[in-house]
């Protein structure tokens, strides 16, 4: 079963922030999240990893409940170059989530 | 830096017909992996490989096969192809597993018609 994440579809102003929810019912030991533009490949933003290490992104930031296997990914001042389809993926064989689509609009 | 290499980058077949995909991983990876995305759809997980020996297996058909070879590059051979295997096939690579950022390569656009 794929992690579902929350919401399906946002739509932004320039500047706004942005939180994207991942749940997963089956345990996860690390979630990867990935932005993809259309037609193009996914681009890694973040990675988590049990006992809290974290490698991404330096302006992008997220948090992972190993307990409630729960993560969410925080975009502050969003930017145009921001939009995109955002997965979670969790664990090494990268089972996507159902994705979030985000607009930013200027 | 190098990335990920696919190849082709566009590939039209008939129903029927058989088709390889290939990916050559970043340079000193050891792991590949496979997935495959419909239209609207998220990519999902086909098989992958470390240090040439399949690591982990997904929703691959069993018309479809995938070695690793020992020059660390990776192909997909899909036979007997059917309309519904139209999708884009993204290779990604990694040094080591699990833990491990896992880079994606163009992807190779398979059109089945």
């Amino acid at each position: 079963q794929q992690p579902v994440q929350s919401p399906q579809a946002v739509i932004l102003r320039e500047g706004e922030d942005a939180v994207i929810n991942c749940s997963s019912s089956k345990a996860l030991y690390s979630v990867h999240w990935y932005r993809q533009k259309h037609g193009e490949a996914p681009v890694f933003l973040m990675i988590l990893l049990k006992g809290g290490e974290q490698k991404g992104h330096e302006k992008i930031s997220a948090s992972f409940n190993e307990k409630k296997q729960q993560s969410s990914l925080y975009l502050t001042a969003s930017q145009l170059s921001y939009s995109g389809t955002y997965f979670c993926g969790g664990n090494e064989k990268l089972t996507f989530g159902t994705g979030t689509r985000l607009t930013i609009i200027p | 830096a190098a990335g990920v290499i696919q190849s082709p980058r566009h590939l039209i077949k008939e129903k029927r017909e058989t088709a390889t995909l290939k990916c050559y991983p970043i340079p000193r990876h050891d792991t590949v992996y496979w997935y495959q995305q419909g239209p609207g759809q998220d990519p999902q997980f086909l098989i992958s490989f470390y240090e040439k020996m399949q690591s982990d297996k997904g929703s691959i058909p069993d018309r479809f096969s995938a070695q690793q070879f020992s020059d660390y590059h990776s192909e997909l051979n899909m036979s007997s192809l059917e309309l519904g295997d139209s999708a884009l096939y993204f290779c990604a690579s990694s040094l080591g597993r699990s833990e491990n950022i896992q880079y994606f390569g163009a992807g190779t656009r398979l059109s089945v018609l």
